[in-house]
This record gives C-alpha cells, sequence and structure tokens, in this order.
C-alpha cells in the first residue's frame, strides 16, 4: 500500500531554507510516469501547490515560488524533496508531500512548519 | 492566473439531506476540475475527477457535474462519515499548474 511520509524540521527561522523530504513505500518512483507534489495549506492561502517533479527530474513550479523553490528526486533512496530559501512568517503551513500532478491521487499525512526567530 | 470560487463556504445538513456545493472559475477550464473531501487534521482525499468521474472506492453518493467555468458537487444523501472540508481543485495541462478552491465547511444541523 502507497504510503507518502514527509521528515524535516517543525520550525524554521526567517530568511533560511526551509528543507522537506518525502519518503515514499509502496511504490517505486522510478517505475512509473508519475509526478511527485508538493502542497501546503495555511489559515491565510489555504491549499496552495508549491511544485511538481517528475521521475526523470523534470519539475513545475508555482510563479509565484519559483524564485525560492528547489525540488528533486532520489530514486535510489525513493524519495523526493522540497527546499523552499529566505522563509518569512508567510510561509509557515502544514506541508504535504502528495503524488499526481494535474489530479492529486495520493497524500501524505502533512507537516507543520512554523517560520519564526 | 484562474481564480477559483466556491460557495457556500460553510453549510448545516441533517442526516439523509441532498448537499449541493458550487465551484466557479474564472476563466473556461473545460472539465479539469477535481474535488476532495478533508476531514479535521488529514490530508485531503480525491473524490471527483475531471468533473464527474468517480474516483475508486468512493461512495456513490457523491457526484460532481458541469464544464467551462460552472460546476457542482453533490452529496446525494448526507452520512455521519461526511462531515469535512470539501475543496474544487482546477488544472492547467501546459504548463502544469494547480490551485484551489476556499472549501466549504459541512457539518451537522
Amino acid at each position: 500500500q502507497l504510503q507518502l511520509q514527509e521528515s524535516g524540521p517543525g520550525l524554521v527561522k526567517p530568511s533560511e531554507t526551509l528543507s522537506l523530504t518525502c519518503t515514499v513505500s509502496g511504490d517505486s518512483i522510478s517505475s512509473n510516469h508519475f509526478y511527485w507534489s508538493w502542497i501546503r495549506q495555511s489559515p491565510r492561502k489555504g491549499l496552495e501547490w508549491i511544485g511538481s517533479v517528475s521521475y526523470s527530474g523534470g519539475t513545475y513550479y508555482n510563479p509565484s515560488l519559483k524564485s525560492r523553490v528547489t525540488m528533486s528526486i532520489g530514486t535510489s533512496h525513493n524519495h523526493f524533496s522540497l527546499r523552499l530559501k529566505s522563509v518569512t512568517a508567510a510561509d509557515t503551513a502544514v506541508y504535504f508531500c502528495a503524488r499526481g500532478l494535474t489530479t492529486v491521487y495520493f497524500w501524505g499525512q502533512g507537516t507543520l512548519v512554523t517560520v519564526s526567530s | 492566473d484562474i481564480q477559483m470560487t466556491q460557495s457556500p463556504s460553510s453549510l448545516s445538513a441533517s442526516i439523509g439531506d441532498r448537499v449541493t456545493i458550487t465551484c466557479q472559475a474564472s476563466q473556461d477550464i473545460s472539465n479539469y476540475l477535481n474535488w476532495y473531501q478533508q476531514k479535521p487534521g488529514k490530508a485531503p482525499k480525491l473524490l471527483i475527477y475531471d468533473a464527474s468521474n468517480l474516483e475508486a472506492g468512493v461512495p456513490s453518493r457523491f457526484s460532481g457535474s458541469g464544464s467551462g467555468t460552472h460546476f457542482t458537487f453533490t452529496i446525494s444523501s448526507l452520512q455521519r462519515d461526511d462531515i469535512a472540508t470539501y475543496f474544487c481543485q482546477q488544472y492547467h495541462n501546459v504548463p502544469p499548474r494547480i490551485t484551489f478552491g476556499p472549501g466549504t465547511k459541512v457539518d451537522f444541523k
């Protein structure tokens, strides 16, 4: 059964870089043509797509975040990652990793990241 | 960017009631519209894809319709397990980009 698990620091200081990893079990990132995505949710902005990475490493990013976002895929360890630089309090949210791009078929449980000094 | 609106923002209903939620897109999105259910503290769950297709394993009391800019999501007979927030989500294919509606919270009257 597919499982996605987010991991990373729950607290990040303003101006620093937020780094999260999503570990995939029950499916191989490199064995199909799915995109793997990051989506965040906050009371202020609701659900917001951050971006997606393909099994081959191709990426699509939300234009509003593109200058600060990097996503990568690690097929040897069946995971994919998110880096969001120069964070502010507005980046405080629950971050979900997920399978799918235009349609999000499966989500991780989410991890709360707070930006605060 | 395409903006999505939902109405109502919240509603109260009784067990067995028919519940209808609408989603409006700021421009024509054909049938590129999905619906998700989210319970408190949980991740969203896909219910309907491409406006009217029921995801595998989802009860048939859930349905969706519409195309262009106006879409409808219906629960034919509300069950206790349906208390949740429901989101619509549109997608572009070229370039790929998705945006979500603000959500509709459904609870018991």
